[in-house]
């Protein structure tokens, strides 16, 4: 099974600050990897696909970027809508598995 | 445009049989889509248990393989879960989502779009 690693667990920044999760496969998935957004009480919402591939209607601020085993998920400029958990997850050909999550607060 | 609901007993017993099902509208659950199950326990990270294609196709989670079953039904647009001997790890809640996927030469790249809004199954006596 591929694991994957998200650093770090928590992380407090101030509105406009550059943000950076980090997400890391223990083998290489190619890009295959997609950034999910959850917000307290709701489901999941995608942000990214194919590593680097934003979502219609996701704010240009978020971006992805890597390949093999080291992922990044940047947010350009926080907000304070970007408050959430962001978790990563990759998209082998018959399994797949989520990072445990990085829970994003304002400082 | 497509949504997902999920529906199912909210509680179930420790060694019983957790169902549940989702049902899409906006979408036929024919055209060539996996269809998925994901679940969360409370307070903690997101788990994938397994996806369903109509062509037969069923993929599951191997830390849960030997309890799982996927099914669809074409008549009613849905879809279900079924796993089997429950205990309280198992009390999460439970999300169906669409398999979005792009094919790019001999890849194909698949993820979680979109998703219910989940339904909490806890499993206690």
């Amino acid at each position: 099974d591929i694991q994957m690693t998200q650093s770090p667990s928590t992380l407090s920044a101030s509105v406009g600050d550059r943000v950076i999760i980090t997400c890391r496969a223990s083998q290489s998935i190619s890009d295959w990897l997609a950034w999910y957004q959850q917000k307290p009480g709701k489901a999941p919402k995608l942000l990214i696909y194919k590593a680097s591939t934003l979502q219609s209607g996701v704010p240009s601020r978020f971006s992805g970027s890597g390949s093999g085993t080291e992922f990044t998920l940047t947010i350009s400029s926080l907000q304070p809508d970007d408050i959430a958990t962001y978790y990563c997850q990759q998209s082998g050909r018959f399994s797949y598995s989520f990072g445990q999550g990085t829970k994003l607060a304002i400082k | 445009q497509v949504q997902l609901q999920e529906s199912g007993p909210g509680l179930v017993k420790p060694a019983e049989t957790l169902s549940l099902t989702c049902t899409v509208s906006g979408f036929s659950i024919t055209r060539d889509y996996f269809w998925g199950w994901i679940r969360q326990p409370p307070g903690k990270g997101l788990e994938w248990i397994g996806k369903i294609h109509h062509a037969g196709n069923r993929y599951y989670n191997p830390s849960l393989n030997s309890r799982v079953t996927m099914s669809l039904d074409t008549s009613k647009n849905q879809f279900s879960l079924q796993l089997t001997s429950v205990t309280a790890t198992d009390t999460a809640m439970y999300y169906c989502a669409r398999l979005g996927w792009a094919g790019v030469g001999s890849a194909v790249y698949r993820w979680f779009d979109p998703w219910g809004q989940g339904t909490l199954v806890t499993v206690s006596s």
